[in-house]
């Protein structure tokens, strides 16, 4: 089974909303609410961010938010600022392959 | 505080055996289900494997399977991976993650992760 579908970059000026789409199949994001997003800078460990679709962990910034329609799941940044210059990776649950990530979005603030 | 440790990395030769260990600290290991996740160089990250909270279910991403396995003691509060038939395509930054479900309610997501081992397969 193939990586979820992720823009390799995506960029904003600091305060826009910039969103990363995630796009899987019937086989995952669309028939799973257990999907799940990472932010990684690099030399640093992966975070995760999001979970079940629109679940904050405990002490992630309100500015980060997900949504799922269909078989494409999005992170929204809003207010970007200079430290969520990263990279931004996409996870779902999968009827065939039980966890299958995304390729991965370098996010640029200008 | 959820702590993980992971040790064992190193280098090996394609064909070549290595064993991860991922110790476990600050939660109550033996009630949750526990990943291994690997990147590798200039690539992104990918799934490898899962473990049940009580040992009895295995997962693993069809790039590992057969050659991978996955165990737990949750006497020890250790998470391990045995790794055979080793190829070049496995040298990556291995983590073990928690999932952030309990006992049988999975979430199938990397709640905490550890710093990660290096493996590299090179002849």
């Amino acid at each position: 089974q193939s990586a979820l579908t992720q823009p390799a970059s995506v960029s904003g000026s600091p305060g826009q909303s910039i969103t990363i789409s995630c796009t899987g199949t019937s086989s995952d994001v669309g028939v799973s609410n257990y999907v799940s997003w990472y932010q990684h800078h690099p030399g640093k460990v992966p975070k995760l961010i999001l979970y079940e679709v629109v679940n904050r962990p405990a002490g992630i910034s309100y500015r980060f938010s997900g949504s799922k329609s269909g078989d494409t799941a999005s992170l929204t940044i809003s207010g970007l600022q200079a430290e969520d210059e990263a990279h931004y990776y996409c996870s779902s649950y999968s009827t065939i392959s039980t966890v299958i990530l995304g390729g991965g979005t370098q996010v640029t603030v200008l | 505080q959820v702590i993980l440790v992971e040790s064992g990395g190193g280098e090996a030769q394609p064909g070549g055996s290595l064993r991860l260990s991922c110790a476990a600290s600050g939660f109550p290991f033996r009630d949750y289900l526990m990943h291994w996740v690997r990147q590798t160089p200039g690539k992104g990250l990918e799934w490898v494997s899962s473990l049940r909270y009580d040992g009895i279910k295995e997962f693993y991403a069809d790039s590992v399977k057969g050659r991978f396995t996955v165990s737990r003691d949750n006497s020890k509060n250790t998470l391990y991976l045995h790794m055979n038939s080793l190829k070049t395509e496995d040298t990556a930054v291995y983590y073990c993650a928690k999932d952030s479900g309990y006992r049988d309610w999975v979430l199938w997501d990397f709640d905490d992760w550890g710093q990660g081992t290096l493996v590299t397969i090179s002849s």
